[in-house]
Order: C-alpha cells, then sequence, then structure tokens
C-alpha cells in the first residue's frame, strides 16, 4: 500500500511555456501532499505543502505565482510551473501522507528547460 | 530555524566494508525517519524512530535514535553494490513537514 505515481515522469520544453505536473495517491486518500524540488546532488526542498480544497502553503522564497498548485481532490495534486526559465530545470518530487504520518514519496518529474 | 545536519557528504567504501551516517538535529525531535534515494531514482522511506535511545534493525542495518533525541545513526554492516544511493534522515517541522538533512552519498566498489 502508499504508492503514489507521478506524471510525467520527464518533461523537456521551451522557454518560456508552462508545464504540469500531476501527483497521485493511488491506494489511499492523502489529507495532505507535499513538492519538493531537489537540484543535482543536493538534498530535497520542500517548495509547498498542499491540504485537499485549500490554498497551498508555500515556503519562504518560493514564487506561488510561479508555481501554481492545486489539490482538488484527496488522491490528486498538482504543480504548474509557469513561464518555465532554464533555472527551473530539477527534479520535482511529490510526497502524500494520511493525516501528518509517514510522507510516501512519488517518483519524480525530471524538468529540463531548454 | 530548525537545521537537520548529516555527515559525511560522501562515503566510499569497498564491498564488505561497514558504512555509517550520522544525523545531528538543532532541536529535539519528535522523531526522526531515515530515507534511501538510489541514483536517479526518489526517496524510499526506511523506518521512523521515536523512542529516546532506540535502536532498530532491518536485516544489515541498524538504526539508532540518540537519548536526548536529537541525533541518529544509521549503520551498513558489510555493504553490498544494492546499497549504493544517498541516505537522508529527515526530522519534523510543525505538525506535517519534513527537514531533510543533506544526505550521505554511498558508492561501493565492488
Amino acid at each position: 500500500g502508499a504508492v503514489v505515481s507521478q506524471h510525467p515522469s520527464w518533461v523537456i520544453c521551451k522557454s518560456g511555456t508552462s508545464v504540469k505536473i500531476e501527483c497521485r495517491s493511488l491506494d489511499f486518500q492523502a489529507t495532505t501532499m507535499f513538492w519538493y524540488r531537489q537540484f543535482p546532488k543536493q538534498s530535497l526542498m520542500l517548495m509547498a505543502t498542499s491540504n485537499e480544497g485549500s490554498k497551498a502553503t508555500y515556503e519562504q522564497g518560493v514564487e506561488k505565482d510561479k508555481f501554481l498548485i492545486n489539490h482538488a481532490s484527496l488522491t490528486l495534486s498538482t504543480l504548474t510551473v509557469t513561464s518555465a526559465h532554464p533555472e527551473d530545470s530539477s527534479f520535482y518530487i511529490c510526497s502524500a501522507s494520511k493525516s501528518g504520518e509517514t510522507q510516501y514519496f512519488g517518483p519524480g518529474t525530471r524538468l529540463l528547460v531548454l | 530555524g530548525q537545521q537537520v545536519m548529516q555527515i559525511p557528504q560522501y562515503q566510499h567504501v569497498q564491498e564488505g566494508e561497514d558504512f555509517t551516517t550520522y544525523c545531528n538535529s538543532s532541536t529535539t525531535l519528535s522523531n526522526i525517519q531515515w530515507y534511501k534515494q538510489r541514483p536517479g531514482g526518489h526517496p524510499v522511506f526506511l523506518i521512523q524512530l521515536v523512542k529516546s535511545g532506540e535502536v532498530k534493525k532491518q536485516k544489515r542495518l541498524t538504526f539508532q535514535f540518540g537519548e536526548a533525541k536529537k541525533n541518529s545513526s544509521l549503520h551498513i554492516t558489510a555493504t553490498q553494490t544494492t546499497d549504493v544511493g544517498t541516505y537522508f534522515c529527515a526530522g519534523p517541522r510543525g505538525a506535517q513537514k519534513l527537514v531533510f538533512g543533506q544526505g550521505t552519498r554511498l558508492t561501493i566498489n565492488p
């Protein structure tokens, strides 16, 4: 149990375009989903926390207008990188938890902005 | 703010040697979690420690939580090539969030 999927697994896009990443909890209802970004050889940095039906809470330094998060249901959260630029290229990982318990991570999405 | 520091940053061992990574928090933790991330993969939950002085084992992996609940360690006995990856500790921040250590990247010479 506790499987989290992400789609797409990788994406290449042109600078200035927007990219949407989906995160789904497949076999449980996730009250909270988290979005992380990981640059090469670095740790995971939390970007935002989202609870179903409410606005996401963004970490300091993360632009909420650039990284749009929608947590439409207990099994789906989306992250949209708007007007992507090369510096946004990274590994984006979501995680999901049930009622504040262990976070289960998705397989991640590698974004390359040309 | 709360910090979780992990050392060493890198460790290279010969297959069969032991490996240990250490995690220290600037604050007392209610629990600590350990994750493994294989090269090119995503973090996979290994274990959570809750009690002061707790020791848990998973086959060749031994996890310890310090008496003061501010430090933790992961020890791998007789490493195998399948142990390659980055090991992260993570402590809770607030009710829901996690703060991750910098990770220890383990490479193994077969």
